[in-house]
């Protein structure tokens, strides 16, 4: 059965950082594109980044770039979201997604973990 | 633009169908995707390609992808269907390759 575990979420200052991890396991890791989709309170999906199945190629909304990276670790089947320069509007829900293929973004979200809160206040 | 479309809410009774509409501009000819979120749960996958059903999805769901305008039809509703839907393609212009979510629609079963 495929499962994936988020953590690292929790409650963090503006301005500060958080690591974000997703343990997958359940299927071979390194054959499909991994997603960061977060949800804020009471509101709808945000699509926050996509890596490729072996790291090569990496997309982000226009809302995290240049703040958030996403990386993997297909040894350890580790999927990370690195998270800088927090912001009130980052609290959400984050969400570890599979792809159904390999290649990063231009298809649908197949398997979803059960998310980890982040709350960005002071 | 990058945003896709929804009406905030859909009410239909049990039994009735249930349209629910995904409009962009950036639609025509791509695939769209379906996801259903109820309260306190993860989303899940209902309609991937614009109609295709994930096993466990009931035929009760289709979809269609026509002009600008995506629709997910849920037919026979029940009470069970109840929940939000979203939409979500893949943008795929080269300097803004991104995915997109719709606004969301909730769905409520009179």
């Amino acid at each position: 059965e495929e499962q994936l575990l988020e953590s690292g979420g929790g409650l963090v200052q503006p301005g500060g950082s958080l690591r974000l991890s997703c343990a997958a396991s359940g299927f071979t890791f390194s054959d499909y594109a991994m997603n960061w989709v977060r949800q804020a309170p009471g509101k709808g999906l945000e699509w926050v980044a996509v890596i490729s199945g072996i790291g090569d190629f990496k997309f982000y909304a226009d809302s995290v770039k240049g703040r958030f990276t996403i990386s993997r670790d297909n040894f350890k089947d580790t999927l990370s979201l690195q998270m800088y320069s927090l912001r009130a509007e980052d609290t959400a829900i984050y969400y570890c997604v599979k792809s159904p293929i390999i290649t990063a973004g231009i298809d649908y979200f197949e398997h979803w973990g059960q998310g980890t809160l982040v709350t960005v206040s002071s | 633009s990058d945003v896709l479309t929804q009406p905030p809410s859909v009410s239909v009774a049990p039994g009735e169908t249930a349209t629910i509409a995904c409009g962009g501009d950036n639609i025509r000819g791509r695939s769209v995707h379906w996801y259903q979120q109820k309260p306190g749960q993860v989303p899940v996958l209902v309609l991937y390609y614009s109609g295709d059903r994930p096993p466990g999805i009931p035929e009760r769901f289709s979809g269609s992808n026509s002009g600008n305008t995506a629709t997910l039809t849920i037919s026979r509703v029940e009470a069970g269907d109840e929940g939000d839907y979203y939409c979500q393609m893949w943008d795929s212009f080269i300097d803004r390759r991104k995915n997109v979510f719709g606004t969301g629609t909730k769905l409520t079963v009179l």
